[in-house]
């Protein structure tokens, strides 16, 4: 089965400093690959996906990721956070193994930017 | 609506008893998802329906779990005998069929006493 497994569970950030979230999956065949965001008290949204093509992905508000095949990885980056970054970040697999149509979630990461 | 609507935003229960989670998607949105976050968890997908049937129901837990969607837009998750484990936000999105990229709702926070 398809797994996702986001490494940090908790990060602290100052604002300006730069964040890089880890995610990695579990799947060897054909996947796509998202970065959903879930802002205190609102909806999960989707902040970038990733299908075929360039493998650095540019999302919205400045994030990027980047897909390496060959590390089963999908990083979440930003250059320079700010203290509106404060949120939960999942990643998630959807392909083939996962009906085309289901996500796979890793279990996120809190991130915390302070002032 | 704009958005996917759930209701209630919050629901208390005592063990054992019937819940009934409503969710509302957006209009003309055929596919529908019900997903139960648990603490310190990423979502986990529990069924999906294209219209009015549920096309995969295989991440239901166990058959205390039931999910409607009579006239392909509102739909309902039901729970019977509810147990604390049943503890959770249970999620709902939809999308148009074919298309990557739900849009949630906000949830329902289930909590069993």
């Amino acid at each position: 089965a398809q797994s996702v497994s986001q490494h940090n569970h908790h990060v602290i950030l100052s604002e300006a400093a730069s964040l890089e979230l880890g995610c990695n999956y579990s799947y060897g065949g054909t996947v796509n690959l998202f970065w959903y965001v879930q802002y205190p008290g609102q909806h999960l949204q989707l902040l970038l996906k990733y299908f075929s093509g360039d493998p650095l992905v540019k999302g919205i508000k400045g994030f990027e990721a980047e897909f390496i095949k060959s590390k089963f990885s999908f990083n979440l980056r930003k250059p320079s956070v700010q203290w509106s970054d404060t949120a939960e970040y999942f990643c998630a697999v959807m392909g083939p193994g996962s009906g085309t149509y289901k996500y796979i979630f890793g279990t996120g990461t809190r991130l915390k930017v302070l002032a | 609506g704009a958005g996917v609507s759930q209701t209630p935003s919050n629901k208390v229960t005592e063990k054992g008893k019937y819940v009934e989670l409503r969710c509302d998607p957006i209009s003309g949105h055929t596919a529908l998802y019900w997903y139960r976050q648990s603490l310190g968890q990423g979502p986990e997908f529990l069924i999906y329906f294209q219209g009015t049937g549920a096309a995969d129901d295989s991440g239901l837990p166990n058959d205390r779990f039931f999910a409607v969607r009579p006239e392909g837009s509102v739909s309902t998750l039901k729970i019977q005998r509810t147990e604390r484990g049943d503890s959770a936000v249970y999620l709902c999105a939809s999308s148009l069929v074919g298309t990557y990229g739900y849009t949630f709702g906000s949830g329902t926070r289930l909590t069993v006493v």
